[in-house]
């Protein structure tokens, strides 16, 4: 069975520091998604990074995958408010099913 | 462009009672794709219908199930519902395979009383 473990699981901060979090597995994922969920609202797609040491930016978020494809993790810079939620990744193993971890719940407050 | 359309957004149930939840995709796209979340467990994926066929299945009994019509909205049931069942049930489309791009929906929350 292909786990995707997410850390830390919960996040509290203040607007303007910097944060990372991670998703990691010991299992090959040909690509991994991130999505952010705000409450009472499905999740919404980030990004999606399919190339080992791939790196994507969009704006103050960066998203990484893992040489091996194994691990992906994305930073925050100069956290505001706006980016409270709960950050989730999804791996696709091959199945054509999509593996979600369990998500790491960010606060940031002002 | 219109949403991922789920009804309806909540509900209460008791137990051994049966549910149906509707979902309406993105026009144009054929697979829909069912999860339960909750705290605990976070997002399990339930099953994926694409052009009216369970595609896929994921590790849950057979109360739950789906189907999807020829204009790809479809439905999910539980049928004799346990306190275990309390969640929220999202339903996600795509162009034509799950890993294709989702698009999620608000979500079902079911409270099973």
């Amino acid at each position: 069975t292909q786990l995707l473990e997410q850390s830390p699981q919960f996040l509290s901060i203040q607007e303007g520091e910097n944060l990372t979090v991670y998703c990691n597995s010991s299992s090959v994922f040909s690509s991994l998604q991130w999505y952010r969920q705000e409450p009472g609202e499905g999740p919404v797609l980030l990004v999606t990074v399919v190339t080992g040491g791939e790196v994507k930016k969009l704006k103050r978020l960066t998203f990484q995958f893992g040489d091996a494809r194994k691990d992906s993790s994305l930073h925050i810079t100069a956290a505001q408010p706006g980016d409270t939620g709960l950050y989730l990744c999804a791996g696709d193993g091959g199945s054509e099913k999509l593996v979600f971890g369990k998500g790491t719940k960010l606060t940031v407050n002002p | 462009k219109a949403g991922v359309t789920q009804t309806p957004r909540y509900l209460i149930k008791t137990r051994g009672q049966q549910v149906t939840l509707s979902c309406s995709p993105i026009s144009g796209h054929r697979s829909v794709s069912w999860y339960q979340q909750t705290p605990g467990q976070g997002l399990q994926f339930l099953f994926e219908y694409f052009s009216e066929t369970q595609r896929n299945k994921g590790n849950f009994p057979g109360r739950f199930s789906g189907r999807q019509f020829s204009n790809s909205r479809s439905e999910m049931n539980v049928s004799t519902l346990e306190l275990g069942d309390s969640a929220l049930y999202l339903c996600a489309s795509s162009r034509d395979r799950v890993t294709d791009t989702q698009y999620f929906g608000p979500g079902t929350r079911l409270t099973v009383l």
